[in-house]
């Protein structure tokens, strides 16, 4: 079974820092992964698709980057913004199945 | 053009009631997943259907639960005879034929509360 862990939990910043989110799985054989972000209250908001056969994506700010054999992704946020404070979770969707395994998410929070 | 849109945002029930739970897809969309959160836990897989087709259900409760996503109208999560336990944020989540290359976009949850 596929588990999602991402580290750290929680993660407090001065604004205008760059940062680093880590998401690691289990099963190395997946589909694709996403990040979403999550707002206090809200539904998750998706930032970033990555294909199994590609290695990083790019949306402003934000690059994501996959290494499938070692089960790895990382989120990076350039010139953090206190509007950037949410819950960062990433989901994997394996070759089988129909489901997304979400790990439990980092809290980021951008000081001002 | 819309998002998922998700009803009631918020639903109480006393326990033993049963809670309905209403999900419209994207526009377009015609898979729709459910998924539940629980505090300090991640979001759960429940169930993906299709229109008019339960395709996995591995992550539902054997017991009280259902869902059904008719051909038309929205995709419906059904609880029966809610206990505290079920308390929770249920999110429901869309996505496009050939979803496996398009990413998932959610709703705004219900929240529900069991009293």
């Amino acid at each position: 079974k596929q588990e999602v862990t991402q580290i750290p939990a929680a993660l407090s910043v001065p604004e205008g820092e760059n940062l680093v989110l880590n998401c690691s799985f289990t099963d190395s054989a997946i589909y694709n992964l996403q990040w979403f972000r999550q707002d206090p209250g809200k539904g998750l908001t998706s930032l970033l698709l990555i294909q199994s056969s590609q290695r990083e994506q790019t949306s402003g700010r934000l690059n994501a980057s996959l290494d499938k054999s070692s089960g790895r992704s990382t989120l990076y946020i350039a010139a953090s913004q206190p509007g950037d404070s949410a819950t960062y979770l990433c989901a994997v969707r394996p070759d089988t199945g129909n489901q997304f395994y979400f790990g439990t998410g980092t809290s980021l929070t951008v000081i001002p | 053009n819309a998002g998922v849109m998700q009803n009631p945002r918020h639903l109480v029930r006393r326990r033993g009631q049963e809670a309905r739970l209403r999900c419209s897809p994207m526009k377009g969309h015609s898979h729709v997943y459910w998924y539940r959160q629980l505090p300090e836990e991640g979001l759960k897989f429940m169930v993906y259907l299709q229109k008019e087709n339960i395709i996995d259900e591995s992550g539902m409760p054997k017991e009280r639960f259902s869902a059904e996503f008719p051909k038309e109208g929205p995709s419906i999560l059904r609880i029966q005879q809610v206990v505290r336990g079920d308390s929770a944020a249920y999110f429901c989540a869309s996505s496009p034929p050939g979803q496996g290359q398009s990413p998932l976009h959610f709703g705004n949850g219900t929240r529900l509360t069991v009293t």
